[in-house]
């Protein structure tokens, strides 16, 4: 059975710092490339970063870039999002997904809500 | 940015209707693209990859058409289980995805 399980996230002041975690298995993790996806609340889906992979190649949605940095560890089956310098508007369920020409798989999500 | 413009925003229909639901591209993305039902508190689900072809397990009542910037999901006939939000996505301008805003489809 696939599985995705996405740990890490919590409630954290602006300006602080997360790190979200997403545990993969059931499948063959190196036979795909890897991506978060986020979702505010009552709102729709946006792609945050993808890597691809071996980790040699990481992508970002604008919003996010110089701030969160997407690694993988495949020793470990797992996919990492250290999110830095943190805004209100970052405030959403972080998905971890398994790329191959669509978002594959899906983990259930993790929220991460940026309030003082 | 392709900006992908889903219409109507709810759709209001009953059990053994048809729902024919659209996505519209900013540009042409040839056939890169998907469609994804989510339901109230759960993951998104893939089920259609490529314009036009059903992901592994999604039952033949679910079926998409279109290529380069209008796009087409319908649902043949609708169970009740079908109710949900539905997105598209794009893949065309890799490695920048974009999803639509949605589309509601309520019981009447």
């Amino acid at each position: 059975e696939v599985q995705l399980v996405e740990s890490g996230g919590g409630l954290v002041q602006p300006g602080g710092s997360l790190r979200l975690s997403c545990a993969a298995s059931g499948f063959t993790f190196t036979s795909y490339w890897m991506s978060w996806v986020r979702q505010a609340p009552g709102k729709g889906l946006e792609w945050v970063a993808n890597i691809k992979k071996d980790g040699s190649e990481k992508y970002y949605v604008d919003s996010v870039k110089g701030r969160f940095t997407i690694s993988r560890d495949n020793a470990k089956n797992s996919l990492y999002l250290q999110m830095n310098s943190l805004r209100a508007e970052d405030t959403a369920v972080y998905y971890c997904a398994a790329y191959s020409s669509s978002f594959y798989y899906w983990g259930q999500g993790t929220l991460v809500t940026v309030s003082s | 940015e392709i900006v992908l413009t889903q219409s109507p925003a709810t759709l209001s229909l009953s059990p053994g209707e048809r729902a024919t639901l659209s996505c519209r591209a900013s540009q042409s993305v040839s056939s890169y693209l998907a469609w994804y039902q989510q339901k109230p508190g759960q993951a998104p689900r893939l089920l259609i990859y490529d314009a036009s072809n059903r992901a592994t397990g999604i039952p033949a009542r679910f079926s998409g058409s279109g290529s380069g910037t209008d796009f087409t999901l319908s649902i043949s006939s609708l169970e009740p289980e079908d109710f949900a939000v539905y997105y598209c996505q794009q893949r065309s301008n890799w490695p920048q995805i974009t999803f639509g805003q949605g589309t509601r489809l309520d019981i009447k």
